[in-house]
């Protein structure tokens, strides 16, 4: 069946530098990728998307980029910062006539080191 | 804006009591889903509704269901809690089934003894 693979698990990273959280997926009729941060004690919050037809978008120091030929999608994060501490899952949306199936990562826990 | 709220926000549970989990949206989103989450297993769908009268069943939907009378409601019952139904359970609804963009709760903790 459909199936996302999420890695690491774990990820610690020094304040400054990049992180990097790679994913890939089985249903190569997916077509929507978001990506969620969630926060200790609080529930996954979207912070940036990208649709099959564009295969790189950034929104300040977050970019996602999109290879469907090998069916990957990683999550870029540079100059990391404290706040960016948390559980980042990807996911995998088939999104059809009236309904979407959305497959999760299991997630990788960020440390920033000060 | 108060978006979806859930709960109740922690509960235990004795085995065999029945539970409901109750969550709201203000956002009349025509979509909503049930998500356990459980340490190492990611995020895992238990039930959903596309819009107001249906539900369907996802990943996960032995010993739960739900009912959705209007589009604010999404409840999510247990008949009889098991222990391994021990997790954190996150409501989330989407402003059309087919948009693949889902808004969270903050969760509800559930411990079954």
């Amino acid at each position: 069946g459909e199936n996302v693979e999420q890695h690491p698990s774990t990820l610690s990273v020094q304040e400054g530098d990049s992180a990097v959280i790679k994913c890939t997926y089985s249903d190569s009729a997916s077509n929507y990728f978001p990506w969620y941060k969630q926060e200790l004690g609080k529930g996954p919050q979207l912070i940036i998307d990208i649709r099959s037809n564009v295969g790189e978008k950034k929104d300040q120091r977050i970019a996602v980029t999109l290879n469907k030929t090998a069916k990957h999608f990683s999550l870029h994060i540079t100059e990391t910062q404290p706040e960016d501490s948390a559980v980042y899952f990807c996911a995998a949306t088939l999104s059809y006539s009236s309904a979407s199936k959305i497959i999760f990562g299991s997630g990788t826990r960020l440390s920033i080191r000060p | 804006t108060a978006g979806i709220t859930q709960a109740p926000t922690s509960q235990i549970l004795a085995a065999g009591r029945s539970m409901t989990l109750r969550c709201t949206q203000d956002m009349r989103h025509n979509a909503m889903y049930w998500y356990r989450q459980d340490l190492g297993l990611g995020l895992r769908l238990i039930h959903y509704s596309n819009t107001a009268g249906t539900t369907g069943k996802g990943e996960v939907p032995d010993g739960y269901s739900v009912s959705r009378a209007n589009t604010d409601d999404f409840p999510l019952t247990l008949a009889s809690a098991v222990p391994s139904q021990t997790s954190v359970y996150f409501c989330a609804s989407s402003p059309e089934a087919d948009t693949g963009e889902l808004f969270f709760g903050e969760g509800s903790r559930l411990t079954v003894l």
